[in-house]
């Protein structure tokens, strides 16, 4: 069965700052990882996802995520936050074979402080 | 463009009643999906239909619950006889592509409240 664990239920750093968001994964095959990120109010938008290639996927809005395959990881990472980066942040993946559904983390709240 | 549009944003249902559910994709979007987020949770997907055929109804907790996409275009996702444990936001997404393994594109979702 597919699975995906979002340790940290609430992220804090200050603007400027560096930061991470962590996902860890299980699934059967090649994952296909994909983040989300929801704002209050609005729907899910895409920020990124790794297929296969480089292990370092850069995405929308200056995030980037690195896929770790011996880790089972695919952790969000921004090199300087800003306060409006804040918000709920959801890790998705999908197994082999390809009509599986995503499956979904429970979500980290990210709280950039000025 | 237009966006995903779900309607209406909010529902408060009396235990025992049925609702429908309306998601208005984004135009030529072929597939379309229906996700439901508890209080807290990730969303968890319910069904997904490729035009107006229904793939995937894994998710669907129960009978009572029921989606029809009959045009390909408007989807609606129907519960019947409605219960406290449906209280939950109910999105829905679309994709130009099929399948699982493309970004979707996510309304703002419908807050459902049973009580």
């Amino acid at each position: 069965a597919q699975s995906v664990a979002q340790p940290e239920d609430q992220v804090n750093v200050a603007e400027g700052n560096p930061l991470t968001v962590k996902c860890t994964y299980s699934v059967s095959g090649n994952p296909y990882l994909f983040w989300y990120v929801q704002y209050p109010n609005r729907g899910l938008q895409f920020l990124l996802k790794y297929i296969t290639g480089d292990n370092l996927v850069k995405g929308s809005y200056g995030f980037e995520a690195e896929f770790n395959k011996s880790q089972t990881s695919f952790h969000l990472k921004k090199p300087s936050a800003l306060v409006s980066d804040s918000a709920l942040y959801f890790c998705a993946v999908r197994g082999e074979p390809g009509n599986t559904p995503l499956v979904f983390g429970k979500g980290t709240r990210l709280s950039v402080i000025a | 463009g237009a966006g995903v549009s779900q309607s209406p944003r909010y529902k408060v249902a009396k235990r025992g009643q049925d609702v429908a559910l309306r998601c208005d994709p984004i135009s030529g979007h072929v597939s379309l999906f229906w996700y439901q987020q508890a209080l807290g949770q990730g969303p968890e997907f319910l069904t997904y239909f490729q035009n107006e055929a229904q793939l995937d109804k894994s998710g669907l907790p129960s009978d009572r619950f029921f989606a029809e996409r009959p045009e390909g275009s408007v989807s609606t996702l129907k519960i019947q006889r409605t219960q406290q444990e449906d209280s939950a936001v109910y999105l829905c997404a679309s994709s130009s592509r099929t399948g699982f393994s493309y970004e979707q594109y996510f309304g703002p979702g419908t807050r459902l409240t049973v009580t």
